[in-house]
């Protein structure tokens, strides 16, 4: 089972206009945190935000927001006022607590190439 | 660059020769991770090491594969008769400690490999 989801492969949006990019995940630890990274066309990998599980709001970072709901098991990133340098692929990544026997890596989806449209 | 540092960015290597990638982790950062990138895919863990220990080594493959972090200079992934689909994008990442759920992993630039 695939333990994120990102079920968009492609998005557009329109400059200065807010987008949502999906994510959901499958764990059965109660301590967990959730990442999303950015990854240009020069093929760097740049943090954008965390959400942990415990958490009770929604994390935060300039005009990055994340929109969790435990319940559902998603995770989906919300970018404002979109800019062109915005275009970009967006992982999720989880990482499991300790009690699930994974060390420390992260777990990513697949992706969703975003293009933020002029 | 108080960043992670890795090189080569790219390296082109012929089927059966090794190839080397190397490491610098972020200052202060004594946990080393691996990850692969095939084209159009994310990523996918490979090994998760401390100074002079392979903590992890769940995703990497059992041959010809073998990643270091010595007490001195920087973590390398080395493998070992390259095959065509060994080429992939090699990413590093650092984080302060292991143990935090909330540490975020930063990333180097990667190593682009190319198998002809």
């Amino acid at each position: 089972a695939q333990k994120i989801t990102q079920t968009q492969p492609g998005m557009f949006v329109q400059e200065k206009e807010a987008v949502t990019l999906d994510c959901t995940y499958d764990t059965s630890d109660q301590s967990y945190g959730l990442f999303w990274y950015k990854q240009p066309s020069s093929g760097e990998m740049i943090f954008l935000i965390y959400q942990g599980s415990y958490d009770e709001q929604n994390a935060t970072e300039g005009r990055y927001s994340l929109n969790f709901q435990k319940a559902r098991k998603s995770a989906n990133l919300v970018i404002s006022a979109s800019q062109l340098g915005d275009s970009a692929m967006y992982f999720c990544a989880m990482r499991e607590g300790i009690s699930s026997g994974s060390a420390r890596q992260l777990t990513f989806g697949s992706g969703t190439q975003l293009t933020v449209l002029p | 660059n108080a960043g992670v540092m890795q090189n080569p960015r790219h390296l082109v290597r012929r089927r059966g020769q090794e190839a080397r990638l190397r490491c610098s982790p972020m200052k202060g950062h004594s946990h080393v991770y691996w990850y692969r990138q095939l084209p159009e895919e994310g990523l996918k863990f490979m090994v998760y090491l401390q100074k002079e220990n392979i903590i992890d080594e769940s995703g990497m493959p059992k041959e010809r594969f073998s990643a270091e972090f010595p007490k001195e200079g920087p973590s390398i992934l080395r493998i070992q008769q390259v095959v065509r689909g060994d080429s992939a994008a090699y990413f590093c990442a650092s984080s302060l400690d292991g143990t935090g759920d909330n540490q975020p992993q930063h990333f180097g630039d990667g190593t682009r490999l190319s198998i002809l």
